[in-house]
């Protein structure tokens, strides 16, 4: 079986802290995925990496950076945590980004800033 | 453009009952696949299948069962004899072509299964 495992699952994080969020895939797969999670928006793309050192931005990377220095291991790191990034945050992996690549999700990180 | 509905929002059964789960994609792409995924209250998206445009046949996993039917583009999900365990959000997604951003997701059914 596929495992995404995210490191936090429940953070609480002040205004202004910068916050990692860790998350490692157990089927050497290339693509690894950051999204959030909103009522009422459903998933919306952040980062992808296809590869190491490699990444591209999804639909909101504003406030978000990533690093990926292996290839099992895809970080969300949030520079200056604000209230508008409490989210749930789900990372993924994939094989490949045709469309028949199965995409495999974690257990997702609920993320509350005060 | 692409898109996928989930009209139901909220669906109770009791348990034991069967229940059926609606999705209606959109795509112009003559190849894609279709996807369901469970979150349950603890948060993971569980993958459950998927299934290729050229592959019309249902299929069956012990309680679950799926009906892809092109003319109609619909790809609904049936749970039978359902348990409490059960009970979490069931997302549709169609995926097609390549690049990061391809998945798109309905809105989602949360189905609740009252003992």
């Amino acid at each position: 079986d596929v495992k995404v495992t995210q490191s936090s699952r429940y953070l609480v994080k002040r205004t202004g802290e910068k916050v990692f969020l860790e998350c490692v895939q157990d089927m050497d797969h290339e693509n690894m995925f950051w999204y959030r999670q909103d009522p009422g928006l459903g998933l919306r793309l952040i980062y992808f990496s296809y590869d190491v050192k490699m990444k591209e931005k999804g639909d909101i990377p504003e406030g978000y950076s990533v690093s990926r220095e292996k290839k099992e291991r895809f970080s969300l790191i949030l520079e200056s945590a604000s209230t508008n990034q409490t989210s749930m945050y789900l990372c993924a992996s994939s094989t490949g980004t045709t469309s028949g690549n199965t995409i495999y999700f974690g257990e997702g990180s609920w993320l509350t800033v005060v | 453009a692409q898109k996928v509905t989930q009209a139901q929002t909220e669906i109770s059964v009791v348990e034991k009952e069967d229940v059926t789960l609606d999705c209606v994609y959109e795509t112009r792409d003559t190849t894609y696949y279709l996807f369901w995924y469970k979150q349950p209250p603890s948060g993971e998206l569980v993958f459950l299948i998927r299934r290729n445009s050229f592959d019309e046949q249902n299929e069956i996993s012990g309680r679950y069962s799926w009906n892809f039917q092109k003319s109609t583009s619909s790809f609904n999900f049936t749970i039978t004899a359902s348990q409490v365990v059960d009970s979490a959000v069931y997302f549709c997604a169609l995926r097609f072509g390549t690049g990061a951003n391809n998945l798109f997701f309905g809105t989602g059914t949360r189905l609740t299964v009252i003992p």
